[in-house]
């Protein structure tokens, strides 16, 4: 199975900052989803770029994709304290099973 | 809309026992639902697929007989942890993608919100 697999961070930013976390994977794609998870909770989808796309936006979420270097980058612009979060990307590997990377852990200090 | 509940959030049993988890699509049917585990400070790895009406199927090195899965309905799929140990404790997520999503869609799932299980 392909892992998407995030850059191992553990980012403390303050509020207003912008976030950037970046995830590569292995094989070839079709999308390319990222993911995001409250602290016990369950997870939340974000957006989702697909492999023909380079950049994509989402309010104040900004995804791109360079299938070149099998790689992704998350930006959340404008942090908040509402966005402390672990973030996860992940890739399909067949029959719509995902497979997750191992996340990257955002604290925005108020 | 797209809610996914599970039942229980949280459980703790003893060693040896068994222990079941539900995971419901309120309010759309899922075909197939699928059941994550994760362990603290990690990310989520994928268990199995459940398919409505027929046999569960599980990734590598994830034992079936230890993971018993059931997909009874298409709003309704359970996981059994068998004889459960403290390895096994863990954080176990379903999500279920809509009956509705064409298969040339991209992968719609929808997460239900966890549950803690501790094996003492």
């Amino acid at each position: 199975s392909q892992q998407g697999e995030e850059d191992p961070q553990a980012l403390s930013i303050q509020e207003g900052e912008n976030a950037t976390m970046n995830c590569s994977y292995k094989t070839s794609i079709n999308n390319l989803q990222w993911y995001r998870q409250n602290s016990g909770r369950g997870l939340v989808h974000l957006i989702l770029i697909r492999s023909n796309e380079r950049e994509k936006h989402s309010g104040r979420l900004r995804v791109t994709l360079d299938t070149s270097k099998k790689s992704s980058s998350l930006l959340i612009t404008a942090s908040r304290a509402a966005d402390t979060a672990s973030y996860f990307c992940a890739t399909d590997y067949g029959n719509n099973r995902l497979a997750f990377g191992k996340g990257n852990q955002v604290v925005v200090i108020p | 809309g797209a809610v996914v509940s599970q039942h229980p959030s949280w459980v703790i049993c003893k060693s040896g026992t068994s222990v079941k988890i539900e995971c419901r699509s309120l309010d759309f049917q899922a075909t197939t639902m699928f059941w994550y585990r994760q362990f603290p400070k990690q990310s989520l790895m994928l268990m199995a697929t459940s398919n409505e009406g027929s046999k569960a199927t599980y990734e590598q090195g994830v034992e079936k007989d230890k993971f018993l899965i059931n997909h009874a309905s298409l709003t309704l799929s359970t996981l059994t942890v068998t004889s459960a140990h403290p390895e096994d404790s863990s954080f176990y997520i379903c999500s279920a993608r809509s009956i509705t999503t064409s298969p040339n869609s991209y992968n719609e799932q929808f997460f239900g919100p966890g549950t803690r299980l501790t094996v003492l």
